[in-house]
């Protein structure tokens, strides 16, 4: 099985810090690589995704990942944070070979402090 | 464009009682999956139909656990008896087909605790 491992359970930063949430993802022949992020009580939202093509993906609110298929990781980015970025951060694999599951990370907890 | 819908949204029961949830996805999509999030731990595949066929259902603990998609549209899931461990929150996605292109889009999920 597929395995995804976020070295981070929580983050806190201030307010306009830039921030970095690591995933790392188990080998495979393909993949492909998403970050969803969960605010309080809500479901998962898509945040940007990596299928093929240029390595650095840029997503929804100011977020980017970049693809490393050497270090086989997808770590997601931003520049400056803002209070209301504060959630739970997944990052997800799917194998080329699966009709679609996603194998998820436990979640990286980002707070961002004023 | 409505979204998936989930309910209840939260359900308090016993150890040893039933309880079901219900999904209704996102009007066309074909694919429909249940996962479990357990707290601290991201999400996990239970099953996955393909209209009202199983794709997937290969981590669903079908002693006690059963699901259902009739018509390929609306989608229960059941526990039946709950046990402690079964306390979660139970997400409902869905995704226009399950090619590797396309978004599974999530429901805000039913938070189930067992006491």
């Amino acid at each position: 099985a597929q395995s995804v491992t976020q070295l981070d359970s929580q983050v806190p930063v201030f307010e306009e810090a830039p921030v970095e949430l690591r995933c790392n993802y188990s080998s495979s022949v393909s993949v492909y690589l998403f970050w969803y992020v969960q605010y309080p009580n809500q479901g998962l939202q898509l945040l940007l995704k990596y299928l093929s093509g240029s390595t650095l993906v840029k997503g929804i609110n100011g977020f980017e990942a970049e693809f490393n298929k050497s270090q086989t990781s997808f770590h997601l980015r931003k520049p400056s944070v803002h209070i209301s970025d504060t959630a739970e951060y997944f990052c997800a694999v799917r194998r080329g070979s699966t009709l679609g599951r996603l194998y998820f990370g436990r979640g990286t907890q980002l707070t961002v402090w004023p | 464009e409505a979204g998936v819908a989930q309910s209840p949204r939260y359900k308090i029961i016993e150890k040893r009682q039933s309880v079901a949830f219900w999904c209704n996805p996102i009007s066309g999509h074909a694919t429909l999956y249940w996962y479990q999030q357990i707290l601290g731990q991201g999400p996990k595949l239970l099953i996955q139909f393909q209209n009202n066929g199983v794709v997937d259902d290969s981590q669903l603990p079908k002693d006690r656990f059963s699901a259902e998609r009739l018509k390929g549209v609306d989608s229960t899931l059941k526990i039946q008896p709950a046990k402690l461990e079964d306390s979660a929150v139970y997400l409902c996605a869905s995704s226009f087909n399950p090619d590797r292109n396309t978004e599974a889009f999530f429901g805000q999920g039913t938070r189930l605790t067992v006491v």
